[in-house]
Parts: C-alpha cells; sequence; structure tokens
C-alpha cells in the first residue's frame, strides 16, 4: 500500500499547456522532493521542501515551480508545457534531514509533451 | 560529470548466476543507499550504509561500503527473475541536508 501518491500516472498534452502534477503524502513528512528521471541518467534534484511554506529549488535548472501550503501535498506545476519537459517526475519524501533516513518514492508520472 | 558512478549499465544473467554491481566516486560521502526501481514504479529503499567497511545483508544480497566511503557494491547471490530491475545507488553528504545524489543505475534482467 502506497504512502505516497502521484497523479496522474501518464500524462500527454500539448506544447503550451498549463499542467499541474500531484503528490500527496500520508505519513506526515516534513520533507518532500521531486525528481526528473530520464532513460539511463540519474535523477535530478528539481525541487524540495522542508516543510508548510519552504520551497527551494534543486540542483537542476527547471521551469516549474511547487508549493507547499500543506505538510502532505507538494504539487509542480509547469506554466507552459514544453517538448523538452518530457520526463518522468517523481515525487519523494523524508522523515528527517539526517542522512540516515531514506527516501519514499511515489509511483512517478510520465510526461510526454507533443 | 557524474558524482557517481555505476557499472556495469547493464547486465543480462541466468537464473541461479552470482553477480555484483558497482557505485564509485572521487568524493567522501555520509551514507550511501541503495534502492531498486522497477518498471512504472518509484524506487524502493533496500538499505542504508554509513561506515566505512560497512557490510549489511539482506537476504540473497549483501552491501558493502568501502572504507574510504567513496565507493559501493551491491552482490546478490543465486539472481531470481524476482532481482530484475534497476539499481540506483544515492550519497549524501555531511550537511547536505539529506538531498540525495542519484548514479544512474545498472539495468538487471534475470531469466528464467
Amino acid at each position: 500500500e502506497a504512502d505516497i501518491y502521484q497523479t496522474p500516472r501518464y500524462l500527454v498534452i500539448g506544447t503550451g499547456k498549463k499542467i499541474t502534477l500531484e503528490c500527496s503524502q500520508t505519513m506526515g513528512h516534513d520533507k518532500m522532493y521531486w525528481y526528473q528521471q530520464d532513460p539511463g541518467m540519474e535523477l535530478h534534484l528539481i525541487h524540495y521542501s522542508y516543510g508548510v511554506n519552504s520551497t527551494e529549488k534543486g540542483d537542476l535548472s527547471s521551469e516549474s515551480t511547487v508549493s507547499r501550503i500543506r505538510t502532505e501535498h507538494f504539487p509542480l506545476t509547469l506554466e507552459s508545457a514544453r517538448p523538452s519537459h518530457t520526463s518522468q517526475y517523481l515525487c519523494a519524501s523524508s522523515e528527517s534531514t539526517d542522512y540516515l533516513f531514506g527516501y519514499t518514492f511515489g509511483s512517478g508520472t510520465r510526461l510526454t509533451v507533443v | 560529470t557524474q558524482l557517481l558512478e555505476q557499472s556495469p549499465q547493464f547486465l543480462s544473467i541466468q537464473e541461479g548466476e552470482n553477480l555484483t554491481v558497482y557505485c564509485n566516486s572521487s568524493s567522501v560521502f555520509s551514507s550511501l543507499q541503495w534502492y531498486r526501481q522497477e518498471p512504472g514504479e518509484g524506487p524502493v529503499l533496500l538499505v542504508t550504509v554509513v561506515t566505512g567497511g560497512e557490510v549489511k545483508k539482506l537476504k540473497r544480497l549483501t552491501f558493502q561500503f568501502g572504507d574510504a566511503r567513496k565507493d559501493s557494491s551491491l552482490h546478490i547471490t543465486a539472481a531470481q527473475p524476482g532481482d530484475t530491475g534497476l539499481y540506483l545507488c544515492a550519497g549524501t553528504f555531511s550537511g547536505g541536508y539529506n538531498k540525495l545524489i542519484f548514479g544512474a543505475g545498472t539495468r538487471l534482467a534475470v531469466h528464467p
């Protein structure tokens, strides 16, 4: 049973559309992350949050934005989708910033922009 | 430039064989984690190693952290088709607030 949920699982949209990828977790974790994953490439951190009203950009530059109004919810928004945004987007959460704690990942959203 | 290099990139073996995959870096990590990712799913944490030279076992999987905390290996004994997946290593730095740096992964296929 998943404790972190991402919707939709798959999304095909046209160029220029605004989209929001949803991520919710039921574990009460303060720390949440968005990663981008392309085939054969490492996961790249694009956004993270250490709690409500806290968001930071990750190591990979992204045109997306995030918000954290509630602990359990960490949506990612693309104002104007482009084919270069085609990728797998993974949301994760962690109990702590202590390096002993691993991440719990959602199943991901596979986005295709045509 | 990848901070974490995983090898091999692909591995295709028969059921019952043993295998080792590697995760190498020139950087020292506070901890190193291994995840397995199946098609259409997110990565699932297998183990965290934090002490240089540490060895952890998870059934048929043996994980080792290098003495200098720059590298790690995953050994699977008597591989089974259920071991098929993408194996990812990820490291954290001291003071890095648990932001994980991932390798590109080793894609393992175990054939019956």
